[in-house]
């Protein structure tokens, strides 16, 4: 079945350093990959996306390259920012007759000043 | 736009009652999904549904139910609840079609049900 793995961190950071979060996917088909991002409290929301292989979905600063022949999908900033400090999820949705979102268990990532 | 809504926010039973959470998508989604966040297993699927009709179950036992109504508002119920079941619940909406490709998925705050 389809799986994400990503580092699970959690993930400390000065502000204005690079960012990566691993993300690697097992999937039937061509997936469709996502970055979500999940601030204390609230819901989650798409940060970015891709729909087939060698595209760069980009959001914010934040980039993701979908890699099929590694099938990898991580996540980089140049530079983070203190606001940039929350929980951050890789998922996959491999398409057809099928709906749901598989995710990754999540990344902290604390940014301090 | 108004975003996706759930009801309630927090909400506090004991072992072997039942509870009803419910969503209200964005304006114009037809496509509805829930979701349950625990630290331990993450976030896992539960169903999804569209025009009322149920396309994709999670691997949850059947005290887990749901359902979508003719306005794409859905509910879903938990009955004889467990420790475990203790999670934030979270509903998304889409603008899926009945065709066979993927829209974004736009998710509500969640409802933090615990179970004492």
């Amino acid at each position: 079945g389809d799986s994400v793995t990503q580092m699970e961190g959690p993930v400390t950071l000065s502000e204005e350093a690079f960012l990566t979060i691993n993300c690697t996917y097992t999937a039937t088909g061509y997936p469709s990959l996502f970055w979500y991002v999940q601030y204390p409290g609230e819901g989650l929301q798409l940060l970015l996306k891709a729909t087939k292989a060698d595209d760069k979905g980009s959001n914010k600063g934040f980039e993701a390259t979908y890699r099929k022949e590694t099938t990898s999908f991580h996540l980089e900033k140049g530079s983070v920012q203190v606001s940039d400090s929350a929980v951050y999820f890789c998922a996959l949705n491999s398409g057809g007759s099928n709906y749901k979102l598989t995710f990754g268990k999540g990344t902290l990532l604390t940014v301090n000043p | 736009k108004a975003g996706v809504t759930q009801t309630p926010r927090y909400l506090i039973k004991t072992r072997g009652q039942q509870v009803t959470l419910s969503c209200s998508p964005i304006s114009g989604h037809r496509s509805v999904s829930w979701y349950q966040q625990t630290p331990g297993q993450g976030l896992q699927f539960l169903f999804e549904y569209f025009s009322e009709t149920q396309r994709n179950k999670g691997n949850f036992p059947g005290r887990f139910s749901g359902r979508q109504f003719s306005n794409s508002r859905s509910e879903m119920n938990v009955s004889t609840l467990e420790l475990g079941d203790s999670a934030l619940y979270l509903c998304a909406s889409s603008l899926l079609t009945n065709r066979a490709f993927y829209n974004e998925q736009f998710f509500g705050p969640g409802t933090r049900l615990t179970v004492l």
